[in-house]
């Protein structure tokens, strides 16, 4: 089955600490996204990647970083400088090739509350 | 201005009436539209793209306005099952680099019986 995929669903990090959000794809999409959606609110996006081995910074990407290795996978990380992180994580990824305006996909979403 | 803004609601409205969402998008240059449904703590899902001739699926029509840049959608026959937030999302082309998948903030539906 083709799809997108997030792990963990929960996560629970100290505060100080780094965590790393894994979001992997097998609909050989090119593109790929990282939103945060606080309680009530609408998506704000973290980073993007159009292709391997680049990313581009969204709206909010301070305290956070991101790679793009293979096409499969975009990780992010939440890094200590990220001073309210406790939100709920969304990957997304969609087909950008040339002339193509594609939906996106989205994984289920980690959850993510300091301790 | 936000790129993409939508009336946060919540809309509550009663089984069996038609309620119609409004979303304006700033960037002229933007490309193609798309609605999706986001049920509470879950990931959102595609509801349905938006065509320049507008498009119906079952209960569900989509409309778009270049010249006012503006997006609607209109479900007829609120079902309790409708119940969700609405998100509007553009697409457009952004600094060269490549598309941008802009997210308007959602509006929320409650259909009561």
């Amino acid at each position: 089955d083709g799809g997108i995929t997030q792990s963990p669903k929960y996560l629970f990090r100290k505060e100080g600490q780094n965590v790393t959000l894994s979001c992997e794809q097998n609909l050989n999409h090119d593109a790929m996204y990282w939103y945060r959606q606080d309680p009530g609110q609408g998506l704000r996006l973290i980073y993007y990647s159009q292709i391997v081995n680049d990313f581009q910074k969204g709206d909010i990407a301070e305290g956070y970083s991101v790679s793009r290795e293979k096409k499969e996978s975009f990780p992010l990380t939440v890094t200590s400088a990220q001073k309210n992180p406790t939100a709920f994580y969304l990957c997304a990824s969609r087909y950008s090739g040339q002339g193509a305006y594609t939906e996106a996909f989205f994984g289920q979403g980690t959850r993510l509350t300091v301790v | 201005r936000k790129e993409v803004e939508q009336d946060p609601g919540p809309f509550n409205v009663p089984e069996g009436a038609t309620v119609a969402f409004n979303c304006t998008y700033s960037n002229s240059a933007s490309q193609s539209f798309f609605w999706y449904r986001q049920d509470c703590r879950k990931e959102p899902k595609l509801l349905m793209s938006v065509y320049s001739s507008g498009n119906e699926d079952g209960r569900f029509t989509a409309q778009l306005n270049r010249a006012s840049q503006y997006i609607s959608l209109l479900i007829r026959d609120s079902k309790l099952s409708d119940s969700a937030t609405y998100l509007c999302v553009v697409n457009s082309i952004k600094d060269n680099y490549g598309q941008n998948f802009v997210f308007g903030p959602g509006t929320r539906l409650s259909v009561l019986p």
